[in-house]
């Protein structure tokens, strides 16, 4: 398996602008993660699924922040408007059930 | 409420001075401490969990213990390419999230 993909690597945006990442877990596996990362608040858990339903949210800072799950395969992170203070790595894992988690090479994400 | 804290936050070592990096939890219903390693631009890499008191992991100059209380990575006669940030994180009985530390920074200089 090629791991968890994560795309784009890199995005610039201008603030206002609707932003998607995008990923692809490993195959079989049952849970999916998203992360942010930054030098102030490390890694934070934004939202994850269990068998492509939203189990906690609790992360998400703000209503402009929608992750869905259509499908065991695919997953997206939309921030719609983008603000500057969005600029973070965004990192999606995922993992079978009571093992441990594999994460992507993550989206660097620049709103300017 | 889940919490990990790790320290040192940064951790300057020679090559071959042994040390270890500590991580510090609270969680209701322990199912697993992970230790992850992270280099600069890329995902967090798994290294081990641990799931009780007591239990110990070892993985070449890596050594990982875990009390109730605490966790604790090992390294013996570090070299150059272990630098890297060292992430703990726990996972307790409210779900099936990782809750992640702020992470040690290792350099270790030749």
């Amino acid at each position: 398996d090629a791991g968890v993909i994560q795309s784009p690597r890199h995005e610039v945006t201008e603030m206002g602008q609707e932003v998607t990442l995008r990923c692809k877990p490993i195959s079989g596996h049952d849970y999916l993660f998203w992360y942010r990362q930054t030098m102030m608040r490390g890694l934070e858990l934004l939202i994850y699924f269990n068998n492509n339903v939203p189990i906690d949210d609790s992360g998400m800072p703000e209503d402009r922040f929608s992750a869905k799950m259509p499908n065991a395969s695919f997953s997206t992170l939309k921030i719609q408007p983008s603000e500057p203070r969005d600029s973070a790595v965004y990192f999606c894992a995922s993992r079978p059930v009571n093992t441990e988690a594999f994460f992507g090479q993550g989206t660097r994400l620049t709103v300017v | 409420e889940d919490q990990v804290t790790q320290s040192p936050e940064a951790l300057r070592l020679q090559e071959g001075e042994s040390s270890s990096l500590n991580c510090s939890y609270t969680v209701s219903g322990l199912r697993g401490l992970f230790w992850y390693r992270q280099d600069p631009g890329k995902g967090p890499e798994f290294l081990f969990t641990l799931y009780s008191a007591g239990e110990e992991k070892e993985k070449e100059r890596l050594k990982a213990t875990l009390t109730k209380k605490e966790s604790f990575l090992h390294i013996t006669a570090p070299k150059p390419e272990d630098s890297a940030t060292y992430l703990c994180a726990v996972r307790g009985n409210q779900g099936g999230k990782l809750i992640f530390g702020q992470g040690t920074e290792l350099s270790v200089k030749p």
